[in-house]
């Protein structure tokens, strides 16, 4: 299975809304409302930011949100901050019975 | 909020099998709150599912990896384990443990991580 295809890098000012974008196939992304998004700092694990395509663990800001059309799911930070430069990579299942991570976009802060 | 700790080898030969653990604590690994997972990144590359491990002893595997990925748990020691055979140099990377909510494709919580390289 191939990695759901990101852009490798998307950049933004303070203040600014962003949008971070994953694209697989009708075999994963497409067909299952089950897409989550990790937020990883370097040296550091992954952390869950969005799972089921949209919703927000406790404890994650409001200014990350999750959607998804056809084969292509969202990740938006709004009020973008310092604090939100990392690495952000999707995940979605895909069938049968396994998972796929997507390639990892790069967040700067301008 | 469950804690999870891997641990093993940092150094592994080619060729040779990598086996490391990873120690559930401040839960049971046979709550059924988790299914049980393996992910790797190598440096300075994106996040590989390796494959998951249910209480019962029911298993995953990523389809790239199944013939050589062994998943098990110890109930009587809270513990899961990955064994990786044959490995090369392209299996250097940080190896998590992390656990899968059931019916949800959501990772969490991870451990730290553990690199493990492969050289001679």
């Amino acid at each position: 299975q191939s990695a759901l295809t990101q852009v490798a890098s998307v950049s933004g000012s303070p203040g600014q809304s962003i949008t971070i974008s994953c694209t697989g196939t009708s075999s994963d992304v497409g067909t299952y409302n089950l897409v989550s998004w990790y937020q990883q700092y370097p040296g550091k694990a992954p952390k869950l930011m969005i799972y089921e395509d949209s919703k927000r663990p406790s404890g994650i800001s409001y200014r990350f949100s999750g959607s998804k059309s056809g084969n292509t799911a969202s990740l938006t930070i709004s009020g973008l901050q310092a604090e939100d430069e990392a690495d952000y990579y999707c995940c979605s299942y895909v069938h049968p019975n396994s998972y796929v991570f997507g390639s990892g976009t790069k967040v700067t802060v301008l | 909020q469950v804690q999870l700790q891997e641990s093993g080898p940092g150094l592994v030969k080619p060729s040779e099998t990598l086996s490391l653990t990873c120690s559930v604590s401040d839960d049971s690994v046979s709550s059924g709150a988790y299914y049980w997972s393996w992910i790797r990144q190598p440096p300075g590359k994106g996040l590989e599912w390796i494959g998951d491990i249910y209480f019962t002893g029911n298993t995953k595997y990523n389809p790239s990896l199944k013939t050589r990925v062994t998943i098990s748990v110890d109930t009587s020691k809270d513990q899961f384990t990955l064994r990786l055979k044959s490995v090369t140099a392209a299996d250097t990377a940080v190896y998590y443990c992390a656990g899968l909510l059931p019916g949800a494709v959501a990772f969490d919580p991870w451990g730290r991580g553990i690199l493990v390289t492969v050289s001679s």
